[in-house]
């Protein structure tokens, strides 16, 4: 069964923290990690792809585990305008499988 | 990034009545995707598209379902009679290879808002 689960959240948490998101998934053979953000009422629009060897982007840090089927997402320093839902993605083969998301608010 | 537009941004309908939502994406692309997401829920797949054909499908797209790319452009989904639960937002996907972000990724139009009363 091809499953992807995040955290439940929501996280609150004060402009310029740190914040680590987990997902795992259930199919081994998954071929790539992608994290999406997905603003109220709008299309999931794509943050990072998640390499085997971890990458990073300004604040964001995507990290991936194979052997334990693990992905996380690092925002360092968060701002106002990082609160969305992420979404964790997992491709098999020419499908991607959509986690449940999880909703950030960066408050003032 | 490759742009994708859905038309129209919101439909309401009747329940049985047929819609047809559509997805032009701007450039040429061979796979593309039907998702929807129920309010306050999760994006779910619901069919691929690859060379004209249905590539894969999911359980929710039952035979109300359908879909075709009819003039080599645009891409659309027919829901034959819609029941109240088929509201929902309705993304359309397509499948961008070798993008500065990631090898095979997807980029998502802006979505169809479907009410059925």
């Amino acid at each position: 069964r091809k499953e992807v689960e995040q955290d439940p959240g929501p996280f609150n948490v004060p402009e310029g923290a740190t914040v680590a998101f987990n997902c795992t998934y259930s199919n081994s053979a998954s071929q790539s990690f992608f994290w999406y953000r997905q603003d109220c009422r709008k299309e999931p629009k794509l943050l990072m792809s998640v390499y085997s060897s971890g990458n990073e982007d300004g604040r964001f840090t995507a990290q991936l585990n194979r052997a334990s089927q693990y992905i996380s997402l690092l925002i360092r320093d968060s701002k106002l305008s990082d609160s969305a839902t992420y979404l964790c993605v997992v491709n098999y083969g020419q499908n991607f499988v959509f986690g449940p998301g999880t909703r950030l608010s960066v408050l003032p | 990034e490759p742009e994708v537009t859905q038309t129209p941004s919101h439909q309401v309908t009747q329940m049985g009545q047929e819609v047809i939502l559509r997805c032009v994406p701007i450039s040429n692309h061979l796979y593309f995707y039907w998702y929807r997401q129920i309010l306050g829920q999760k994006v779910e797949f619901l069919v691929s598209f690859y060379n004209n054909e249905i590539s894969e499908k999911s359980e929710i797209f039952d035979d109300q379902f359908s879909v075709e790319r009819p003039d080599g452009s645009n891409f659309t989904l027919k829901i034959r009679s819609t029941k109240l639960e088929d509201s929902a937002m309705y993304f359309c996907a397509i499948l961008s290879v070798g993008t500065p972000k990631g090898g095979e990724t997807q980029y998502f139009g802006p979505g169809t808002r479907l009410l059925v009363l």
